[in-house]
């Protein structure tokens, strides 16, 4: 399978806890974003990279928040002290270059309790 | 800035009718537009996108969007729905600089009554 790949599909934790969840983009895709998605909702936007140049955070993203992409390949998105209002599902997805189209994983589904 | 605007949160539609879901978008530049869909629990995958080519886009499943630049929509469109249509359905826009990550409308949800 070479779509976007997110790991793990599901976590449960509890308040207070850290939580790490990665993407595995398209190979060659040079644009990774992620986003959150609540019940109901649009995703809304959390940050993105160009390679492993990180060149745009929400101020949904707060200082708990942090994103990575080393090497320009695959990406961490971490979340630390969770709160009940971080339960929700994070996407990741990934385009070859500007203003083409975003290719989506299926989300890692964070439970707070 | 840019952003989207759909109109209808929800849209009922008999099978085998027509189906319209609109959508309005502020951009400061020349704008991308795509559509995407999501049935339950499943991921978003892409119906069709416009990037300033052919102003009428067709896209996957008989859907189809035209782009009006003095209308500032992108309205989504199929002669005859499907009961397998029924899902959440996204409108998102994207400017021309890249500078801006992708920017998502709200959804409508799509029920097909049979």
């Amino acid at each position: 399978d070479t779509g976007v790949s997110q790991d793990p599909r599901h976590k449960i934790t509890k308040r207070g806890q850290n939580v790490t969840f990665r993407c595995d983009p398209i190979s060659e895709h040079n644009r990774l974003y992620w986003y959150r998605q609540t019940l109901g909702q649009g995703p809304e936007f959390l940050t993105y990279f160009q390679n492993e140049a990180q060149l745009e955070k929400s101020r949904l993203l707060s200082d708990r928040f942090s994103a990575e992409r080393p090497k320009g390949s695959f990406s961490t998105l971490e979340i630390q002290r969770t709160e009940q209002g971080d339960s929700a599902m994070y996407l990741c997805a990934s385009s070859i270059h500007v203003n083409t189209e975003a290719f989506f994983g299926q989300g890692t589904r964070l439970t707070v309790v | 800035a840019q952003s989207v605007t759909q109109l209808d949160s929800h849209v009922s539609v008999s099978e085998g009718t027509p189906v319209l879901l609109r959508c309005n978008y502020s951009s400061s530049y020349s704008p991308s537009l795509f559509w995407y869909v999501q049935h339950p629990n499943k991921g978003l995958q892409l119906l069709l996108k416009y990037t300033s080519a052919a102003t009428l886009v067709k896209g996957i499943n008989g859907f189809e969007a035209e782009f009006k630049k003095s209308e500032t929509s992108f309205h989504l469109t199929k002669p005859s729905a499907h009961m397998s249509d029924a899902a959440e359905y996204f409108c998102v826009v994207s400017d021309e600089t890249g500078r801006r990550a992708l920017t998502f409308g709200s959804g409508t949800r799509l029920q097909v009554q049979p």
